[in-house]
């Protein structure tokens, strides 16, 4: 079976510019989370979504927002973008939004110039 | 204050030899699972392993082991007969609660390097 596949692999914008990464889940998994890894650290959470509905959200400014759409898939969109945004943008998916183990896929490469 | 701790930035070992990698974690909430994932250079975050507060034997996967001691709020990963394969950085994550978003918190993580 297909794991979480994330497109694009790696992607260059500037300052001001918005941004939107799609993830595509395992099949069968019905939540699709985010995470934001800057180097050196570890995956920061962002947002959580089952069956089209955002569970959680961490600590991320507005200009962060994401959306799953019916076939369980998801795009997180940033705007107004900043250098501090540049990071590995994970995408993970589970079963169940609570308790289920979370997949990830090999991650988003954004670079902000 | 962190809530997961790994204190080992980077860690060296011969090939064939078992290694542990430390975890400890700080949570109130009884329930609660810990992870441990495993990031090769390429970026992909793989799990490894689970253990659940209430789980009453320590979890085993393959050549990997989680070594939870409750009562210190530690849950160290084991690996053994260590692999080439195995250099990459490892990361230990907790989820609080069995209800609600599950978010994971990770740690800063430890880079594994084994010598051949």
């Amino acid at each position: 079976d297909a794991g979480v596949t994330q497109s694009p692999t790696h992607l260059i914008k500037t300052r001001g510019q918005h941004v939107t990464l799609r993830c595509s889940p395992i099949s069968g998994h019905k939540s699709v989370s985010w995470y934001q890894q800057v180097l050196g650290q570890g995956p920061q959470f962002i947002f959580q979504y089952y069956e089209k509905e955002e569970r959680g959200r961490g600590n991320f400014p507005d200009r962060f927002s994401a959306r799953q759409f019916p076939n369980y898939s998801s795009e997180l969109n940033v705007n107004a973008l900043l250098l501090g945004d540049s990071a590995l943008y994970l995408c993970a998916s589970s079963l169940l939004p609570s308790t289920d183990t979370q997949y990830f896929g090999p991650g988003t490469r954004l670079t902000v110039l | 204050a962190q809530k997961i701790t790994q204190t080992q930035p980077g860690m060296f070992v011969q090939e064939k030899e078992a290694v542990t990698l430390d975890c400890t974690y700080d949570t109130s909430d009884p329930s609660y699972g810990l992870f441990w994932y495993k990031q090769p250079s390429s970026g992909e975050m793989i799990f490894l392993i689970y253990q659940g507060s209430y789980d009453q034997q320590n979890a085993t996967e393959g050549r990997y082991s989680l070594n939870f001691q409750k009562a210190r709020k530690s849950a160290n990963l084991v690996i053994s007969a260590s692999q080439l394969g195995d250099s990459a950085m490892y990361f230990c994550a907790m989820r609080e609660g069995l209800s609600g978003a599950q978010k994971l918190v990770f740690g800063q993580g430890t880079r594994l390097t084994i010598n051949p």
